[in-house]
């Protein structure tokens, strides 16, 4: 049962315009939401993360957006430039005063192409 | 300041040998989380550890993983009598008690 979804395996975009990637998912229990940058043969890198009291949080080029009642959040690049090109992860997790509820659950990412 | 280091970055292995995956966490972190990643999915959770505690094994199967995070060393991955089905690469990452996981470069597991 994935918990974590995101539709479309790769985008493709021009440089300078926006990147849209979207990830929905099912689980009422998660509140914080996270998305991961990574490139071949590395580990997943922090990007930006949203709490589930917010429905957008910005940094930079990158915005997260949250639409808590559709289960659904988004990532905007822009301008979107070439070294974008990697697979991006929309992850989640609870919030709990235990350790227990630290662990991620991770979508199956999406391969975005920026083309010059 | 050195990240998440993990070794070996490739790992092969016949059917039935064992495999160890080392992680040394960030200078500083305390909790070490291990996740699987099989081809063109995403990192599935398998163990969340503090030192000398297993918090969370609840994605871990049941027989042939074991992990630990000694009070020194590394956190170890252990895995017995590897099988095909084990290959994938194997991340670590690493957190302070409040603040987000840093991830290693992984270990890819391959079984011949």
């Amino acid at each position: 049962d994935q918990q974590v979804k995101q539709n479309s395996p790769s985008l493709s975009v021009q440089e300078g315009r926006i990147s849209i990637l979207n990830c929905d998912y099912t689980n009422s229990m998660f509140d914080y939401f996270l998305w991961y940058k990574k490139y071949p043969a590395e580990g997943p890198t922090f990007l930006i993360s949203i709490s589930s009291i917010k429905d957008k949080n910005e940094d930079g080029r990158f915005t997260v957006f949250l639409n808590k009642s559709a289960k659904h959040l988004s990532l905007h690049i822009v301008p979107s430039q070439p070294g974008d090109s990697a697979v991006y992860f929309c992850a989640a997790r609870r919030i709990g005063s235990s350790g227990s509820a630290r662990q991620l659950t991770f979508g199956s990412g999406t391969q975005l192409t920026v083309l010059p | 300041n050195a990240g998440v280091m993990q070794n070996p970055r490739h790992l092969v292995r016949r059917r039935g040998q064992e495999a160890r995956l080392r992680c040394s966490p960030v200078k500083g972190h305390s909790h070490v989380y291990w996740y699987r990643q099989l081809p063109e999915e995403g990192l599935k959770f398998m163990v969340y550890l503090q030192k000398e505690n297993i918090i969370d094994e609840s994605g871990m199967p049941k027989e042939r993983f074991s992990a630990e995070f000694p009070k020194e060393g590394p956190s170890i991955l252990r895995i017995q009598q590897v099988v095909r089905g084990d290959s994938a690469a194997y991340f670590c990452a690493s957190s302070p008690v409040t603040g987000e996981n840093t991830f290693g470069s992984g270990t890819r597991l391959t079984v011949v």
